[in-house]
């Protein structure tokens, strides 16, 4: 089946400092990925689409300057998370898909990042 | 504006239960479905994908419904086993706000199972 792998898995990091976090599609060319915020015992939230090679597009409310995506491959987006501060502390979640085109694909997920911000 | 809800929010019941976990959404103009599980700490494993015009997608222990027209799909899982214990999700792929073609998900706040032997 399809992977997605992300990393790191875990980052713990002073306020202040900026942290990238990687999404890899392992198998398979991702046009289109997806980054998710989740807080704790809540659902996915969805922050930002991108197309390989395009500029992401931003949800209602989500920073475009808070949080850089580049989508700069058909197999990897990184998502930096600039000047980090506590209240970015969060479980963050990449996903991808085949095909920009095609809603219709599923979306293949990666095991998430969870970043603690002291 | 999609809005995704399931039921129950917690769910706990004996090995071998069969059991049914419900979703429903606002706006019927999906793509399709998806219900995926997630383990604590991990992220998402796509379990079924019903096309919005399917009525029902099944693997192994699992089958998923769909039904459009009243907005609300259902996760049925056969002889519950301790292994199934996850949070699950389901998730409306609708349009962007820009209409544009890839869509999105939109989450419910998940099912939390646990299945106690």
């Amino acid at each position: 089946g399809a992977v997605v792998s992300q990393h790191p898995s875990r980052v713990i990091c002073k306020s202040g400092t900026s942290v990238k976090i990687e999404c890899r599609s392992l198998d398979f060319q991702a046009t289109t990925m997806f980054w998710y915020r989740q807080f704790p015992k809540k659902s996915l939230m969805l922050m930002a689409t991108s197309n390989e090679g395009s500029k992401a597009t931003y949800e209602q409310g989500v920073e475009k300057d808070k949080f850089l995506i580049n989508h700069a491959s058909l197999t990897l987006s990184t998502l930096t998370v600039t000047s980090a501060h506590p209240e970015d502390s969060s479980f963050y979640i990449c996903s991808a898909q085949r095909g920009a085109g095609d809603s219709n694909q599923p979306q293949h997920f990666g095991d998430g990042t969870r970043l603690s911000i002291l | 504006k999609q809005e995704v809800t399931q039921i129950p929010a917690a769910l706990s019941v004996p090995e071998g239960e069969n059991l049914v976990l419900n979703c429903s959404f606002t706006d019927s103009a999906i793509y399709n479905l998806q219900w995926f599980r997630q383990d604590p700490g991990k992220g998402l494993t796509s379990l079924l994908l019903i096309q919005s015009s399917q009525r029902e997608q099944t693997s192994g222990r699992l089958n998923a419904s769909l039904d459009k027209s009243s907005g609300r799909s259902t996760l049925y899982i056969a002889a519950s086993q301790p292994g199934d214990s996850a949070t699950y999700l389901c998730a409306a792929r609708t349009f962007n706000a820009g209409g544009t073609s890839y869509g999105k998900l939109t989450f419910g706040q998940g099912t939390i199972l646990t299945v106690h032997p």
